[in-house]
C-alpha cells in the first residue's frame, strides 16, 4: 500500500491567517490526491479532488497543488467554520488516507 | 439530491457478525461504485473495499479478505457491508461513500453516509 504522511499533525491559527497543510506519499501518484475536512461526529466533506480542483460548493479560499509525491492544501484566509481535521487521500491504487491535521482556532 | 443513509448503531459481542446498510437516493444507483471505510475513535480512515452495483464486482482490502462481504440490492438501491468474527479492535465508525464520477473508483468521494458506530464488547 502507498503510505501517506501529513504535516503538521495539528496547528492553531487566527481568523484571517493563511494556513498550509502538506501531504506526502511513499510513491508517485500523479494527481490522484484528494482533500477532505471532517468535523467532530460528522462524515468527511470533499474539498479538493485531483490535487487542485475545487469541489462544487467549497469556498474559493481553499486550494490545492502538487503532483507526484508532494501536495499542499492552502486556506488563504482562515474562517471560524474551518476548524476540524483535514485528511488527504490517494486513489492511484488501493485507497489510503493520511493521518490527519487538526486545525484549531486561536 | 444525492443521499446515502446508513443503518443505526450496533453493539456486538466478540465473534459475532454485523451487517451495515447504506441506502442511496437521488441518483442512478448502478452507475457509481460504493466504497466502505472505517474510522476507529480518534484515528484516521481505513479503506475496507468497494463494490460496483452495476455488476456486483468487489475489491476487498487484503486485511479484511475472508472476513468481509459487500453486497448490493439494486431493487432498493441499498449497499451492505457484513463483517464477521468481530474483535474489540473492530470498534469503529463505518462509512459508505460514493465517488464524484460514475464507473470509477479514483475520482474522490463526494458523498458519504452519516456513519454507523459498531461497538464490539463482551
Amino acid at each position: 500500500d502507498i503510505q501517506m504522511t501529513q504535516s503538521p499533525s495539528s496547528l492553531s491559527a487566527f481568523v484571517g491567517d493563511r494556513v498550509t497543510i502538506t501531504c506526502r506519499t511513499s510513491q508517485s501518484i500523479s494527481t490522484y490526491l484528494h482533500w477532505y475536512q471532517q468535523k467532530p461526529g460528522k462524515a468527511p466533506k470533499l474539498l479538493i479532488f485531483a490535487a487542485s480542483s475545487l469541489q462544487s460548493g467549497v469556498p474559493s479560499r481553499f486550494s490545492g497543488s502538487g503532483s507526484g509525491t508532494d501536495f499542499t492544501l492552502t486556506i488563504t484566509s482562515l474562517q471560524p467554520e474551518d476548524f476540524g481535521t483535514y485528511y488527504c487521500q490517494q486513489t492511484e491504487s488501493t485507497p489510503t488516507f493520511g493521518p490527519g491535521t487538526k486545525v484549531d482556532l486561536k | 439530491q444525492v443521499q446515502l443513509v446508513q443503518s443505526g448503531t450496533e453493539v456486538e459481542k466478540p465473534g459475532a457478525s454485523v451487517k451495515v446498510s447504506c441506502k442511496a437516493s437521488g441518483y442512478t444507483f448502478t452507475r457509481y461504485v460504493i466504497s466502505w471505510v472505517r474510522q476507529a475513535p480518534g484515528q484516521a480512515f481505513e479503506w475496507m473495499g468497494w463494490i460496483n452495483p452495476y455488476n456486483g464486482n468487489t475489491n476487498y482490502a487484503q486485511k479484511f479478505q475472508g472476513r468481509v462481504t459487500m453486497s448490493t440490492d439494486t431493487s432498493t438501491s441499498a449497499a451492505y457491508m457484513e463483517l464477521r468474527s468481530l474483535r474489540s479492535d473492530d470498534t469503529a465508525f463505518y462509512y459508505c461513500a460514493r465517488g464524484r464520477v460514475s464507473y470509477t473508483t479514483s475520482s474522490g468521494w463526494a458523498y458519504w453516509g452519516q456513519g454507523t458506530l459498531v461497538t464490539v464488547s463482551s
